[in-house]
């Protein structure tokens, strides 16, 4: 997966903690999306941002906020991290269409446990 | 409400068969039709793409097949082999909204 970083990998949280997922990509891309990825669920998207700046609301968003810092960073925080949003995270980010080729990038995944 | 539904949820095909996976989506502002190949511990990459103005697309082994009227589009993967074994996605993509939203998944296991 080319240029997008995701950290951390693994996270083990207690109910009730909070944490933030980061997320960074080197490809000058002005969007950027994070999902989530759950058994027989496929991946839902939970909070995507258009450009620098812009935060939108995807198909999963409660129980999580995101800031779109600069271009190239992207986090989903937990404010409050409950057993249900054990998942897999996944990062994005996407150059504009009418290019050949892939025009989503995904990160590596961050697998998060809630106890 | 799942906007983009895959079927089947796991398929078993022997080597050199054809797989094929079915998806339907429902919003028709959607303007972008991709599927995404996804192996274990990684995430997902794009496979091939189609717009909505083509009604085929084939790259290598992969096409799409694509019914507008419908409003169904489906993978075939001719003569599939054990390295196509992974989990497809296929996706829908709103331009002006910037959204794309992903089917269930699809696990295929090509036997040798």
């Amino acid at each position: 997966n080319a240029g997008v970083t995701q950290t951390p990998k693994f996270q083990v949280l207690k109910t009730g903690q909070s944490m933030t997922l980061q997320c960074a990509q080197d490809m000058n891309h002005n969007s950027m999306y994070w999902y989530r990825q759950d058994p027989g669920m496929g991946l839902r998207l939970i909070y995507y941002s258009a450009s620098e700046g812009t935060t939108d609301k995807g198909e999963v968003p409660n129980g999580y906020n995101v800031s779109r810092l600069n271009k190239r960073e992207f986090s989903l925080r937990l404010e409050s991290a409950a057993p249900s949003q054990t998942s897999v995270y996944f990062c994005a980010s996407r150059r504009p269409l009418g290019s050949s080729g892939n025009t989503i990038y995904f990160g590596e995944g961050s697998w998060l446990t809630v106890v | 409400q799942q906007q983009v539904k895959q079927s089947p949820q796991s398929l078993i095909v022997q080597k050199g068969g054809i797989s094929i996976i079915n998806c339907a989506y429902e919003n028709t502002a959607f303007d972008y039709f991709p599927w995404y190949q996804q192996f274990p511990g990684k995430g997902p990459a794009l496979l091939i793409a189609i717009r909505p103005d083509v009604s085929e697309k084939k790259e290598g082994r992969f096409t799409i097949s694509f019914n507008k009227s419908a409003k169904q589009f489906s993978l075939h993967i001719m003569d599939s082999q054990p390295g196509d074994s992974a989990t497809y996605f296929c996706a829908a993509y709103h331009s002006n909204t910037g959204k794309l939203i992903f089917g269930q998944g699809t696990t295929l296991q090509v036997k040798p």
